[in-house]
């Protein structure tokens, strides 16, 4: 299995430009995870999607923050318009029936 | 709500060294506990994971233990080696999906 798939791997933009970032969980998980990474404040989990349908989303930051879960296999985290303090990595995570998270590569976001 | 505090924060230790990383969680009710490590730059590696009606889990050089009712696990590492350098974090699950990591231990294991 390949593991989680994030894309892209770094992104740099400029404020006010919208930011998507995709990922592919691992194929038979049901549940995926979007999580955001700094030294401040550690690892957040921004939202979850258990079956493709989002369970709980109190981790969004602002309405700035969007995300999509289409299918079982692809979920994007959509940030428009982007601010330099969005700045982060942002990982994606899927887990298996036993609840055990496995988590992607992680996509470094600079917003200047 | 779920609190996870995890000690040292840093530690370094020369190489062949056994030693003991700490969590403790406030709320004693989960479902399991995930240890991961994450190498400088890259993402989370699930090492163990301990459900709740267990008491540890080992993978070759690593033993994770649980004590639920204390809100206590531990992370043992056997004759460390320079490639354990790294941030371990724990991960206590409260269910539903509820997840909270600690902050981590960074570990710098001299050759």
């Amino acid at each position: 299995d390949a593991g989680v798939i994030q894309s892209p791997r770094h992104e740099v933009t400029e404020m006010g430009q919208e930011v998507t970032l995709r990922c592919k969980p691992i194929s038979g998980h049901n549940s995926l995870f979007w999580y955001r990474q700094t030294m401040m404040r550690g690892l957040e989990l921004l939202i979850y999607f258990n079956n493709n349908v989002p369970i709980d989303d109190s981790g969004m930051p602002e309405d700035r923050f969007s995300a999509k879960m289409p299918n079982a296999s692809f979920s994007t985290l959509k940030i428009q318009p982007s601010e330099p303090r969005d700045s982060a990595v942002y990982f994606c995570a899927s887990s298996n029936r036993f609840y055990e998270q496995y988590f992607g590569p992680g996509t470094r976001l600079t917003v200047t | 709500k779920q609190e996870v505090t995890q000690i040292p924060a840093a530690l370094s230790v020369p190489e062949g060294e056994n030693l003991v990383l700490n969590c403790s969680f406030t709320d004693s009710a989960i479902y399991n506990l995930q240890w991961f490590r994450q190498d400088p730059g890259k993402g989370l590696t699930s090492l163990l994971l301990i459900q709740s009606s267990q008491r540890e889990q080992t993978s070759g050089r690593l033993n994770a233990s649980l004590d639920k009712s204390s809100g206590r696990s531990t992370l043992y590492i056997a004759a460390s080696q320079p490639g354990d350098s790294a941030t371990y974090l724990c991960a206590p699950n409260t269910g539903g999906f509820k997840t909270i990591f600690g902050a981590g231990t960074r570990l710098f294991v001299k050759a």
